[in-house]
Parts: C-alpha cells; structure tokens; sequence
C-alpha cells in the first residue's frame, strides 16, 4: 500500500532556529503533497498545498516566508519553520495524492512530527 | 464541502460492534463521505468512503441514508487499537488537500 514517510517525528529547537520537515512518499509519485497543522486537541489544519516544481499555494493567514515548503521532486517535499517560536510549536502533518492510482481519494498521510520550541 | 457533524465521544465495548453516525444533511450530489481516523499523535489513516451505495472493506463498512443526508461507519469487532479520534468528510472527489473540514470528530473509547 502506499506510504508516506514523515521525518522526524519529533523535534525541539531554540528559539529563532529554523527546523526542516520531510515529507517522503515512498512507493508512489506524488505531485501534489499537503501540509496541515494540529493543535492539541484540535482538528487538522490545512496550511498549504506543495506542487512539484512549482511554488507552494498557502491558505489564508499563513505566512509563506515562516513555513518554507519545497517539493522539488515527485517523491519529497520539504516544510521549514524559520525563526521558530514557542507559538509555532504544533503537530505538523503531510499528506501525499498518489498520481498512479487514479483514484482520487488516495490521500495517505505521514505520520507527523511533533515540534517543540523552547 | 458541506459540514458535518458527528457526535463528540463515544464508548464502546471491546469485540461489539461500534457504530459512529454522521450528519451531512447539505451534501451534494457529486460530493463523497469519507472516514479517516487519527490515532494519538499518528497522521490519520483512511478507513472507507462512498457515495451512495453502501461499502465495505477490510476495515469497515460505511452505510449511507438513501436520501444521504446521514451516513454511519461501523468498526463489526472493535478491538482496544480502534480507540481514536474518527472524523467523518464530506467533499467532491480530487479537488485538493482536505481543508478545515476536518471537524472535531467523534473520540471512540473501546473498552476492555
């Protein structure tokens, strides 16, 4: 089945570091990847839509130049949280349409990756 | 998409069948219901979805009101690792990242 790989899983900075987030599929293609995030407690957020060779679609009030999104090949896109902040500690969520399927509702999601910012 | 409402937690006992309802009463024709549910700190996993007719697969079966406006998933054994939060998505198939739809979601307690 397909599988999204997500890395790391969990993850503490500083303060005003910047941290790196990968989104791997692993047995399929993916142009289109999506990035969410999950306050504890809360339901999943959509952030942004990555596309493959092309710049990120980011939803309404979230920052590009904060959240980084690189999807330079069809199997990994990449979400940097720059100059990180104690607010910007959350549940961070991927998820991956495999194009061969054809099925349209084959959205697999990555595991998450719990940021922490002291 | 159209909203959903589900109820907010539910229990159930450990080999019983758990059964999880879903209100969707302004779905339109050409949208699907989905399941997905997330597990404690786990990215959420798919479970079923459909249209009209009702389904079924390895994990679960999805059953949805002739007229649609209601649908309920049903877990035929629930064991202790079903325990988790189940969302229940209304949307037109292909259009996009799921976007803040993912509502609160039912939490389902299996019980031993």
């Amino acid at each position: 089945g397909a599988v999204v790989s997500q890395h790391p899983s969990r993850v503490i900075c500083k303060s005003g570091t910047s941290v790196k987030i990968e989104c791997r599929s692993l047995d399929f293609q993916a142009t289109t990847m999506f990035w969410y995030r999950q306050f504890p407690k809360k339901s999943l957020m959509l952030m942004a839509t990555s596309n493959e060779g092309s710049k990120a679609t980011y939803e309404q009030g979230v920052e590009k130049d904060k959240f980084l999104i690189n999807h330079a090949s069809l199997t990994l896109s990449t979400l940097t949280v720059t100059s990180a902040h104690p607010e910007d500690s959350s549940f961070y969520i991927c998820s991956a349409k495999n194009d061969g399927t054809g099925n349209t509702y084959g959205y697999t999601f990555g595991s998450g990756t719990r940021l922490t910012v002291v | 998409d159209a909203k959903t409402t589900q109820p907010p937690s539910m229990d159930c006992a450990e080999g019983r069948a758990a059964n999880l309802p879903c209100n969707h009463s302004t779905i339109s024709g050409n949208e699907y219901v989905y399941w997905y549910r997330q597990i404690h700190s786990q990215g959420p996993q798919y479970i079923i979805h459909g249209l009209k007719n009702n389904e079924t697969n390895e994990m679960a079966s999805l059953i949805i009101t002739e007229d649609r406006k209601s649908s309920t998933l049903i877990l035929p054994h629930a064991t202790l690792r079903d325990t988790a939060v189940y969302y229940c998505i209304v949307r037109v198939q292909g259009t996009g990242g799921f976007k803040t739809i993912f509502g609160a979601g039912t939490r389902l307690f299996v019980k031993a």
